[in-house]
């Protein structure tokens, strides 16, 4: 039980152009998504924090009109990279929450690995 | 804020001997901690989990790790390493009511034959 799937599992792209990665709970509910970025060889850095049908909460520093995120369902969230460039080439993983869990315990996807050129 | 620390960048153990990865963690009650592993190009998965009860808790593969409130520590240890153990290890702390969770830098393990 709890499956976090997210696709595509790797993607190149040109500068300039805009890509969505979606991330899904395959088996629950997730009222809670969480996006992160990790860069080789360092840990993850949370992106933001979306609820199913609201806004997404983005951490300081994160460009919100740069990285669009859509929590449109309970089982969806995608995370839209505007106007890329190279340097927003990097592993992309979101994770999920259930609801009601006492130990609040993440669930993460397989990951995104986003190279812009 | 919470926060953690691993202070060991990386460490290389020998197949078939014991296995410390230390955490330490910085939260002003009592903390949610979590250790995950990575494989290369990959997501992560839970080895286990700490929230109340019993400060040694066991996880999958063999892992078990002992939450010390005095030492704000939660060290991860397996008795004896199999190569598929060779990965990044990242603990991670979450705090009550906010379902954000801190990652430390993480510890690479390289097991060697």
């Amino acid at each position: 039980g709890a499956v976090v799937s997210q696709h595509p599992s790797w993607v190149i792209c040109k500068s300039g152009t805009s890509v969505k990665i979606e991330c899904r709970s395959l088996d629950f509910q997730a009222t809670t998504m969480f996006w992160y970025r990790q860069f080789p060889k360092q840990s993850l850095m949370l992106m933001a924090t979306s609820n199913e049908g609201s806004k997404a909460t983005y951490e300081q520093g994160v460009e919100k009109d740069k990285f669009l995120i859509n929590h449109a369902s309970l089982t969806l969230s995608t995370l839209t990279v505007t106007s890329a460039h190279p340097e927003d080439s990097s592993f992309y993983i979101c994770s999920a929450s259930t609801p009601g869990d006492i130990s609040y315990e993440q669930y993460f996807g397989p990951g995104t690995r986003l190279t812009v050129t | 804020a919470q926060s953690v620390t691993q202070p060991d960048i990386h460490i290389t153990v020998s197949e078939g001997a014991s296995l410390e990865l230390r955490c330490n963690y910085s939260y002003g009650a009592t903390p949610y901690l979590f250790w995950y592993v990575q494989s290369p190009g990959q997501g992560l998965q839970l080895l286990l989990k700490y929230f109340s009860g019993d400060t040694l808790v066991q996880g999958i593969k063999g892992f078990e790790a002992e939450f010390k409130r005095s030492q704000s520590s939660f060290n991860l240890r397996k008795p004896s390493v199999h190569w598929s153990d060779a990965a990044e290890y990242f603990c991670a702390v979450g705090a009550v009511n906010d379902y954000k969770l801190s990652f430390g830098a993480g510890t690479t393990v390289t097991v060697r034959a």
